[in-house]
């Protein structure tokens, strides 16, 4: 089992819909979450991160958490063409050790 | 601010060679943590420094090796290039505060080709 698994996609969504991206972890002590979004030929950058349980907002992206159930989404309200590329998961489960998910591949059809 | 330089963006070189990439992190950020990334593997967790010492690290063989300076940039070095070392090296810096989860921004990358 990969200890972050993301649905490769691609997930369509048309441009103003509500785009759900999904990411499970394995090692439970795992405390630390973020999301980044890479567009093709760039590096990631950070989305959102999120340490506590529930939902945080910020902006059109809520993040939420489920630690119980080993589960992060992003969720991009008013999908928008500029929000097509590939979103990353990453998970701290020990200090200073990152873990990256392979991607979801995000199209937003205008 | 200035973003995470590295150097070079682009190296080619030949199996059995070794290579050394750079990065400096985001001023007044301590941790820089290396990356390979590849179509096949996505992104994957090399090392992590801060204040010159190693504090984790993945799983890849001791052909990779790293350092910091005292001025927090740092350097990646691959001795022995296999052809499957072709990859996409990112670094990525962070305030490496107490935690061991901070948010981490990344530079542009170094695209590694192996002959």
């Amino acid at each position: 089992q990969k200890e972050v698994e993301q649905n490769s996609g691609p997930l369509s969504v048309p441009e103003g819909a509500i785009a759900s991206l999904n990411c499970t972890y394995s090692d439970r002590g795992s405390q630390s979450f973020f999301w980044y979004r890479q567009y093709s030929g760039k590096s990631p950058e950070l989305i959102m991160f999120i340490y506590s349980n529930g939902d945080k907002e910020d902006g059109r992206f809520t993040a939420q958490l489920n630690k119980a159930s080993q589960y992060v989404s992003l969720l991009i309200r008013d999908s928008q063409p500029s929000d097509s590329a590939t979103y990353l998961c990453a998970v701290t489960p020990e200090p200073y050790k990152y873990i990256f998910g392979t991607g979801t591949r995000l199209k937003v059809l205008a | 601010k200035a973003g995470v330089t590295q150097t070079p963006r682009y190296l080619i070189k030949t199996r059995g060679q070794q290579v050394t990439l750079s990065c400096s992190p985001i001023s007044g950020h301590r941790s820089v943590s290396w990356y390979q990334q590849t179509p096949g593997q996505g992104l994957q967790f090399l090392f992590e420094y801060f204040s010159e010492t190693q504090r984790n690290k993945g799983n890849f063989p001791g052909r990779f090796s790293g350092r910091q300076f005292s001025n927090s940039r740092s350097e990646m070095n691959v001795s022995t290039l296999e052809l499957g070392d072709s990859a996409l090296y990112l670094c990525a810096s962070s305030s490496g505060l107490a935690g061991g989860g901070n948010e981490q921004f990344f530079g542009p990358g170094t695209r590694l080709t192996v002959l």
